[in-house]
């Protein structure tokens, strides 16, 4: 079975810019969640998708966004990005049960 | 609130044990987890406890006290793979997915 796929794997961007990232979870996995990565707050919960239904948010601006497809595919979505929003943006997927299974992650970098 | 603690660095020698704490508090509480992260991985899937108790799997052991918010990871017999981060994330009630994680212990193993 493949894995938890994420695209692109690195990004930079400029500030004000804004950027959308995909996650393709494990094949009959239909909650994808969503973790920021940085060095000094370790991952932090951002949203969790669920038969494209976000049943859980975390404690991110409004500029941090998602949405789930159909076929359990997951994108989230950063508008007027900003220096802080540097980090590694995890997704992760699971079936019905606790284990969550993640990717490898997107690197973005504003400059 | 919410808070996990755990220790930031943590060094051992090749071949010894080393016990990697973790304290939580959350507002309600399922289970706790262990991953490994290797730099620039993914994290990966060591254990889950619901119940107190050791529950063992191989060279790595994962202890829970619910009463006293506490876990610990053991690791045996370190080998030079084990040099990585642990992270500690606590699953709280009607979370759906929403894990809470602790900014990780970065082992280094020396020969």
């Amino acid at each position: 079975k493949a894995g938890v796929t994420q695209t692109p794997r690195y990004l930079i961007k400029t500030r004000g810019q804004q950027v959308t990232l995909s996650c393709s979870p494990i094949s009959g996995h239909r909650s994808v969640s969503w973790y920021q990565q940085t060095p000094g707050q370790g991952l932090q919960f951002l949203f969790e998708y669920f038969s494209e239904t976000q049943r859980n948010k975390g404690n991110f601006p409004g500029r941090f966004s998602g949405r789930q497809f159909s076929n359990s595919r997951s994108e989230m979505n950063v508008s007027t990005l900003e220096l802080g929003d540097s980090a590694l943006y995890l997704c992760a997927s699971s079936s019905s049960g606790y284990e969550q299974y993640f990717g490898p992650g997107t690197r973005l970098t504003v400059t | 609130g919410q808070n996990i603690d755990q220790p930031t660095e943590m060094t051992a020698t090749e071949g010894a044990i080393v016990q990697i704490n973790c304290t939580y508090q959350t507002s309600g509480f399922n289970g706790l987890f262990w991953y490994q992260q290797h730099a620039g991985e993914a994290p990966t899937f060591l254990s889950y406890n619901v119940l107190d108790g050791l529950e063992e799997k191989g060279r790595f052991s994962s202890f829970l006290s619910r009463s006293k918010g506490y876990s610990y990871l053991l690791l045996k017999e370190l080998q030079m793979k084990d040099s990585a981060s642990y992270l500690c994330a606590a699953y709280p009630s009607g979370g759906y997915n929403k894990l809470i994680f602790g900014a990780g212990t970065r082992l280094a193993v020396h020969p």
